[in-house]
């Protein structure tokens, strides 16, 4: 069974332009979180998408958006780029929301220069 | 606030001694908890979780935690380090209902031949 997948593996933008990041969940898992993970910081929660829906969302700014597709694949756009939005951007996905553990794909390197 | 705390950045065992790797909650995070691994320039590995049940959960790779409520603590432990061990180590909780799951810094292990 595939897991988790993410593409691209790295993307390299210039600041004040977009990009575009996408997941595919494990087949039948619903729920997918996005997750940014900062040199130094950790993983900080961006988004959750269930079932089409935003379930919740991190203390990020609007230029952060996404959407869930019917197939239950998410997009992550980040607009106007910047250069502390270089980070890896790890996508997760998990068959019900809530008490079950979440299964994560290889994430994204994302380098804003 | 929900919370997740690691104690220390960085810890460094020698080779075939124990790995003890320090994790506590806040009150306010439901006692679902989770550790995982990060191999560098990959996602994160899910090693063991507790939800319900035995206080005391083994996970892959020889790794254990216990859940001690009372001291709001769910402590990552291993006999024996291999080099393989080698990683970043990430204590989470939480997930429960609209809440996803919360992250601590993490902790990188080294271990010493």
């Amino acid at each position: 069974e595939a897991g988790v997948t993410q593409s691209p593996t790295h993307l390299i933008k210039t600041r004040g332009q977009q990009a575009t990041l996408r997941c595919s969940p494990i087949s039948g898992h619903t729920s997918v979180y996005w997750y940014q993970q900062a040199l130094g910081l950790g993983l900080q929660f961006l988004l959750w998408y269930d079932e089409g829906e935003e379930r919740n969302r991190g203390n990020f700014p609007p230029r952060f958006s996404g959407r869930q597709f019917p197939n239950y694949s998410s997009e992550l756009n980040v607009n106007a780029l910047e250069l502390e939005d270089s980070a890896l951007y790890l996508c997760a996905s998990s068959l019900l929301p809530g008490l079950t553990e979440a299964f994560f794909g290889q994430g994204t390197r994302l380098t804003v220069v | 606030a929900q919370s997740v705390t690691q104690l220390g950045s960085h810890v460094s065992v020698s080779e075939g001694a124990l790995v003890l790797l320090r994790c506590n909650y806040s009150s306010s995070v439901p006692p679902y908890l989770f550790w995982y691994v990060q191999y560098p320039n990959q996602g994160l590995q899910l090693l063991l979780k507790y939800t319900t049940g035995a206080t005391l959960v083994k996970g892959i790779n020889g790794f254990e935690a216990e859940f001690k409520k009372s001291e709001t603590s769910f402590h990552l432990t291993k006999p024996s380090a291999h080099m393989s061990d080698a990683a970043e180590y990430f204590c989470a909780g939480g997930g429960l209902g609209n809440t996803p799951l919360v992250f601590g810094k993490g902790t990188r292990l080294s271990v010493i031949a």
